[in-house]
């Protein structure tokens, strides 16, 4: 079963303190892995989309990553405006339908100034 | 560009009680989601439609949800009769294709609905 897991499930950072999060992925075969960002009462907004492992991208202070197992979304000197939950999600090669996501339950950020 | 739209952004309804949530896509976007997001949960998809075509509905309650996309544009889902567990953020996203390597879903402001 295609399955997604998030961790930690909540993260509190001073103001510049740099860390990453995690997303640990199964999947019958990865078509995409996609990092969303969500704000309390807003729906999510796509950040990247990763094909293969070994591959990196980068906007402004985040930096996503993918190997063969799981994802990481590195945040280097975030400001409070960062604060926000961070969905990981896959989309499978083989089985279910075309296009479904299958999301983690997301890890909640938090930066304190 | 405009992204997707949805209304109404708050329901408070009673339980057994019925309610339609509307979903306005990106021009354009021939694919349409509808997902459910419970509280502390991340979304999870209840119907897809390419075009006015349902393509999925496998995760659908369909003993009390429906939903439908006329003229491939845009798209209602309806919950007859709520059930307290119902409870949860509905959501609406788009994309310009079906399922294409990462073809990126760009999501609505969604609507809450609690039942009472």
């Amino acid at each position: 079963e295609d399955q997604v897991t998030q961790s930690p499930e909540a993260l509190r950072l001073q103001e510049g303190e740099s860390s990453s999060l995690n997303c640990s992925y199964t999947v019958s075969g990865l078509r995409g892995l996609f990092w969303y960002r969500q704000d309390p009462g807003k729906g999510p907004e796509f950040l990247f989309t990763l094909y293969s492992a070994g591959e990196e991208k980068e906007k402004e202070r985040l930096k996503a990553t993918l190997t063969k197992k799981e994802s990481f979304l590195h945040i280097t000197a975030p400001k409070p405006e960062d604060s926000a939950t961070y969905l990981c999600a896959v989309q499978a090669e083989y089985g279910g339908s075309q296009g479904n996501l299958i999301f983690g339950k997301g890890t909640k950020l938090s930066v304190k100034p | 560009e405009a992204g997707v739209a949805q209304s109404p952004r708050y329901k408070i309804i009673e339980k057994r009680q019925s309610v339609a949530f509307w979903c306005n896509p990106i021009s354009g976007h021939a694919t349409l989601y509808w997902y459910q997001q419970i509280l502390g949960q991340g979304p999870k998809l209840l119907i897809q439609f390419q075009n006015n075509g349902v393509v999925d509905d496998s995760q659908l309650p369909k003993d009390r949800f429906s939903a439908e996309r006329l003229k491939g544009v845009d798209s209602t889902l309806k919950i007859q009769p709520a059930k307290l567990e119902d409870s949860a953020v509905y959501l609406c996203a788009s994309s310009l294709t079906l399922g294409g390597r990462g073809e990126t879903q760009y999501f609505g402001p969604g609507t809450r609905l609690l039942v009472l």
